[in-house]
């Protein structure tokens, strides 16, 4: 059972760069989430899915996307890369009323 | 709009030391209070809080919530060095226990 996956661990990105963040899991929990976390922060919620074809924004959507075609997969899309979105992300997911799992991250540097 | 503090930012210790941390907090349509260690990477779930004056306890960890002064703490008794990690609080408002606020974590270290 390997619970959320992130793929990549680590990424660099030159600004402008597109990039898309993969995530899946395999518990069949029908809540998704992205996460970012900067140095010293909390984690702030990008976007979230509360199943298949539904995605709504979080505190910090700004210069993201997401989408959601399958129960497994929640990709985070990143079109025109800034230094402002350097951060670790973590994807997470959880049946609704219930903790949330996490990902082991990926750490983006955009320079 | 939601907020979560939490206190002390960091923490050091000796082996063998109680630790007590701390977590206030200010949401809207409270549904639940969280706790979760992070070492390297993903934060791990530790307890899940909902009602007021009940104690949650997991070994040397225990949590309780106090939702009339809007707070929460977490000890750890008898501390490892395997217990430095940054401890983070959430809470689910908005009446949903997804969408969660959360603090900047404490960071504790323990030293043997």
């Amino acid at each position: 059972n390997a619970g959320v996956t992130q793929t990549p661990k680590f990424r660099i990105l030159k600004i402008g760069q597109s990039m898309t963040l993969q995530c899946a899991q395999d518990m069949n929990h029908n809540y998704m989430y992205w996460y970012r976390q900067d140095p010293g922060m909390g984690l702030k919620l990008i976007y979230y899915s509360v199943g298949a074809g539904i995605t709504d924004k979080g505190e910090v959507p700004n210069g993201y996307n997401v989408s959601r075609s399958t129960t497994e997969d929640f990709p985070l899309r990143l079109e025109l890369a800034a230094p402002s979105q350097t951060s670790v992300y973590f994807c997470a997911s959880s049946y609704s009323n219930s903790p949330l799992h996490f990902g082991n991250g990926t750490r983006l540097t955009v320079t | 709009e939601d907020k979560v503090v939490q206190s002390p930012l960091s923490l050091v210790v000796h082996e063998g030391d109680t630790v007590t941390l701390n977590c206030s907090y200010e949401v809207t349509n409270f549904r639940s209070l969280l706790w979760y260690k992070q070492e390297k990477k993903a934060p791990t779930f530790l307890f899940m809080l909902t009602s007021s004056g009940i104690e949650k306890k997991s070994g040397r960890l225990s949590s309780i919530l106090d939702k009339k002064e809007l707070f929460s703490i977490l000890n750890i008794t008898a501390t490892q060095t395997g217990d430095s990690a940054v401890y983070l609080c959430a809470v689910g408002g908005g009446g949903s226990n997804y969408k969660l606020t959360f603090g900047k974590g404490t960071l504790l270290t323990v030293n043997p």
